[in-house]
């Protein structure tokens, strides 16, 4: 199957400072989403983005299709960031299956 | 928010008990999907439906069968749970029409076998 590998695994940052989390795959994708995962548990769908670049306030992501990436960009990070943030894929030959990254794990200090 | 909701959201069980998860939308999305998470998995795919009556396996379908009568509501069962099914259940929903293939997800069920 298709492999994910986000990273880095872990992310700790102080309030106001931006970062990037990174998404690898490994085959051609037809859908890829940024999640974040509060920490009540809920998954909150942050970008659908299988190509180009998104902007949704504080947060943007890139998808580079060709080279197997994307990146979602954090800035001015916010003590409301902190939980996990999943990349997820969709392998164009899978037929909507979903195949999930690890996560990487942000805490937002004050 | 997708309309989507799990019940029960909270469910502890014995060994050997069967267990039935419900999820309902109200969508009217043709694709239902049940995943569960573990530390150190992230989400896996358990089953899905791609509509009323039609359902395949994902990739950690065993000892789970699902069932989908309504387009609104898709049911994970376990015959006989055990200690290794405890985890998080959540439900998701997709249109896939036109070009978005986006997933919507529910708020999740915990389960603890016991």
């Amino acid at each position: 199957g298709i492999q994910v590998e986000q990273s880095p695994p872990d992310l700790i940052l102080q309030e106001g400072a931006n970062s990037t989390l990174r998404c690898n795959f490994s085959d051609s994708v037809n859908n890829l989403q940024w999640f974040h995962q509060n920490p009540w548990g809920q998954l909150i769908n942050l970008f659908y983005i299988p190509s180009g670049t998104k902007q949704n306030g504080r947060l943007s992501a890139t998808t580079v299709a060709t080279e197997r990436y994307s990146l979602l960009y954090i800035s001015s990070s916010q003590t409301t960031d902190s939980g996990v943030y999943f990349c997820a894929v969709e392998r164009e030959t899978s037929g909507s299956r979903l195949t999930f990254g690890e996560g990487t794990q942000l805490t937002v200090n004050p | 928010d997708a309309g989507i909701t799990q019940s029960p959201r909270h469910k502890v069980t014995e060994t050997g008990t069967p267990v039935t998860l419900r999820c309902h939308q109200t969508e009217n999305h043709r694709y239902m999907y049940w995943y569960r998470q573990d530390p150190g998995h992230g989400l896996r795919l358990i089953h899905y439906s791609y509509g009323v009556k039609d359902t395949d396996k994902g990739e950690v379908s065993d000892g789970y069968s699902v069932s989908r009568s309504k387009t609104e509501d898709f049911l994970l069962t376990l015959e006989s749970a055990t200690s290794s099914q405890t985890s998080v259940y959540f439900c998701a929903i997709s249109e896939r029409g036109g070009y978005s293939y986006e997933q919507y997800f529910g708020p999740g069920t915990r389960l603890t076998v016991t």
